[in-house]
């Protein structure tokens, strides 16, 4: 079955630099998550489109930015990064609502992200 | 206060025995799901199984099955005759659907399985 898809799943970047993060959800999924997972961690929700349309939004840093295109996949932008951005990010991907219940999250590979 | 509190920051069980996976939580909200994620060593969240508040039944996947006491609200994943590639963190997670009206899943500090041989 097909899964969610991350690129790249390795990152490595300089303090100050940006970042792009790309997220491809499981075909007929229309609802992207990203969350931050930092080293010995649980991951944290940092957003999540529906649509197309930003509908939550969780401890993402003012430097982070994110968009779901027409196509559903998504991308998290990152600028100025800082030392403690170094973590492991995860797309994850869920069905439409029905009746407004959400469905089950399924989660990508991640893209491990490391700033040196 | 912690929403999904798991006491056991580790466990060892020998391979073939079952496990249980303790997971409490806390919320006021009338409607809820719960979840059972899996991170082994490479990094990857897999998801293993989903029990909703107003579920009758336990959730069943395979070996893998929800000990759901909702008066104590406690979720449980109990791994039935567990196997070497068992072995890796697992992550309790809770959403809550109805005050809330939102996405994120919020997930507890984790438990690390090692299977031995």
């Amino acid at each position: 079955a097909a899964g969610v898809i991350q690129s790249p799943r390795h990152l490595i970047k300089e303090k100050r630099e940006t970042a792009t993060l790309k997220c491809y959800p499981i075909p007929r999924h229309d609802t992207v998550y990203w969350y931050q997972q930092g080293p010995g961690q649980d991951p944290q929700f940092l957003i999540s489109f529906y649509e197309k349309m930003q509908s939550d939004k969780g401890s993402i840093p003012d430097r982070f930015s994110a968009q779901q295109f027409s196509d559903y996949h998504s991308e998290l932008n990152m600028s100025s990064l800082e030392l403690g951005d170094s973590a492991l990010y995860f797309c994850a991907s869920s069905l439409p609502r029905l009746a407004g219940v959400r469905e089950t999250q399924y989660f990508g590979p991640g893209t491990r992200l490391l700033v040196l | 206060a912690q929403k999904i509190t798991q006491t056991q920051p580790g466990m060892f069980v020998q391979e073939k025995e079952a496990v249980t996976l303790d997971c409490t939580y806390d919320t006021s909200d009338p409607s809820y799901g719960l979840f059972w994620y899996k991170q082994p060593s490479s990094g990857e969240m897999i998801f293993l199984i989903y029990q909703g508040s107003y579920d009758q039944q336990n959730a069943t996947e395979g070996r893998y099955s929800l000990n759901f006491q909702k008066a104590r609200k406690s979720a449980n994943l109990v791994i039935s005759a567990s196997q070497l590639g068992d072995s890796a963190m697992y992550f309790c997670a809770m959403r809550e659907d109805f005050m809330n009206r939102d996405d994120k899943i919020i997930f507890g500090k984790g438990t690390r399985l090692h299977i031995l041989p």
